[in-house]
């Protein structure tokens, strides 16, 4: 059974950095390419970072480029999402998610980063 | 990178079909055929239910159809149920290392 568990979200204030980290079980990790997306309170679904099964290309939305990085360490399979410069925008259930065939295949439980002063 | 344009709101009596559209443009749902769409129950996680257009993951009821004409496509849900009261979301990838996804349908079975 494939399982995606995201952890490291919490309150931080803007300006702010954490560290978001996704373990995933039940599947070849080392095969397969990831996703990050987020949804705002309330809001609909905006996808945030890509990074295929090498770590061989890593790519962002336009709205976190420059602050967000992502990353993988296969002998942990896990998958990471360093967010700097936190905005308020960021405010968001933040996904960790499989990638089938360029669609978003598996979703994790998601956690939740409030920015706020 | 713009949204794709879904309806915000369907709906339709148990037994009955609905159909719910998704558009873009030549950039994205029209010039690739990575297309997807996803249900969110309150408080869930979003859940897998079509993707490369037409393609059902394991699982998933083959009362969920998808299709794809020009810059648009659609997601149709056949004989109606309950549990089928959800958002939609589509998404597509949008070349230039991107993917978009719509705003969002809510469907209410009435």
């Amino acid at each position: 059974q494939e399982l995606l568990v995201e952890s490291g979200g919490g309150v931080v204030q803007p300006g702010g950095s954490l560290r978001l980290s996704c373990a995933a079980s039940g599947f070849i990790f080392n095969s397969y390419n990831m996703h990050w997306v987020r949804q705002a309170p309330g809001k609909g679904l905006e996808w945030v970072a890509f990074i295929r099964y090498d770590s061989s290309d890593k790519w962002y939305a336009d709205s976190v480029k420059g602050r967000f990085s992502v990353s993988r360490d296969n002998s942990k399979t896990t998958v990471y999402l360093q967010m700097n410069s936190l905005r308020a925008e960021d405010t968001a259930i933040y996904y960790c998610v499989k990638d089938q065939d360029w669609g978003f295949g598996h979703w994790g439980q998601g956690t939740l980063v409030a920015v706020s002063s | 990178q713009s949204a794709l344009t879904q309806p915000p709101s369907a709906s339709g009596s148990p037994g009955q079909s609905v159909t719910i559209s998704c558009t873009g443009t030549t950039r994205d749902v029209g010039g690739h055929n990575h297309v997807s769409w996803y249900q969110q129950h309150p408080g869930k996680a979003p859940k897998f239910m079509i993707y490369e257009v037409t393609k059902r993951p394991s699982g998933v009821p083959d009362r969920f159809s998808g299709s794809k004409s020009g810059n648009t496509a659609s997601l149709t849900v056949s004989g109606l149920q309950a549990e089928d009261e959800a958002d939609y979301y589509c998404s597509s990838y949008a070349g230039s290392n991107n993917w978009v996804f719509g705003g969002g349908t809510r469907l209410t079975v009435l």
